[in-house]
């Protein structure tokens, strides 16, 4: 089973809009981390933002929010104000914690964003 | 500030050579990573190891070999290589014992077997 599934291919949206990019994990492990990373066409990965199993509150970075939801095992990146810089592969990720010996991280397929002007 | 270095950034093998990718970091990161992104696949993780002297295999180590023999160097190795094995590969590192730390990856070798 896959432990992280970006279920759309691809996404459109228009400058200025916002957008969701959607991402649900599957773990059993109480203590785990999601990642949000960017890779522009030159191919560099880019640390968006993260979420913590146990944090209170959604995770905010500037113009990227994460929808935690965590009965529905999903972490689901919104990003506002969308710009033409933004169009990129966005990848969801998981660290899942073990008891304290956190090592693997485990990637979605990933999402193709374009912004259109 | 280097960070993560990638070593080559572009290889093109015949069917049955080898190579070796090097993997540097500056961080002082335990944790390392291999992983290779193939279109429409993400990116799936080869081997990993979580100290020096240590290593361990990921989702698709078939055909590659890893070694850590310094905290900072994480070598893959192809012994025999196949064009399935054409793919561009990254290498990532982060801290150990801190959960909300992102792991930090090198530019990508673009390798291609023919």
């Amino acid at each position: 089973a896959q432990k992280i599934t970006q279920t759309q291919p691809g996404m459109f949206v228009q400058e200025k809009e916002a957008v969701t990019l959607d991402c649900t994990y599957d773990t059993s492990d109480p203590s785990y981390g999601l990642f949000w990373y960017k890779q522009p066409s030159s191919g560099e990965m880019i640390f968006l933002i993260y979420q913590g199993s146990y944090d209170q509150q959604n995770a905010t970075e500037g113009r990227y929010s994460l929808n935690f939801q965590k009965a529905r095992k999903s972490a689901n990146l919104v990003i506002s104000a969308s710009q033409l810089g933004d169009s990129a592969m966005y990848f969801c990720a998981m660290r899942e914690g073990r008891g304290g010996s956190n090592y693997k991280l485990t990637f979605g397929k990933g999402t193709l964003l374009t912004v259109n002007p | 500030n280097a960070g993560v270095t990638q070593t080559p950034k572009f290889r093109v093998l015949k069917t049955g050579q080898s190579m070796t990718l090097l993997c540097a970091q500056d961080m002082n990161h335990e944790y390392m990573y291999w992983y290779r992104q193939d279109p429409g696949m993400g990116l799936r993780l080869i081997h990993y190891s979580v100290g020096e002297g240590t290593t361990a295999k990921g989702e698709v180590p078939d055909g590659y070999n890893v070694s850590r023999l310094k905290k900072q160097n994480f070598l893959l190795g192809l012994e025999s290589a196949a064009p399935s094995q054409t793919s561009v590969y990254f290498c990532a590192s982060s801290y150990r014992w801190a959960m909300n730390t992102e792991a930090f990856f090198g530019q990508g070798t673009r390798l291609t077997v023919v």
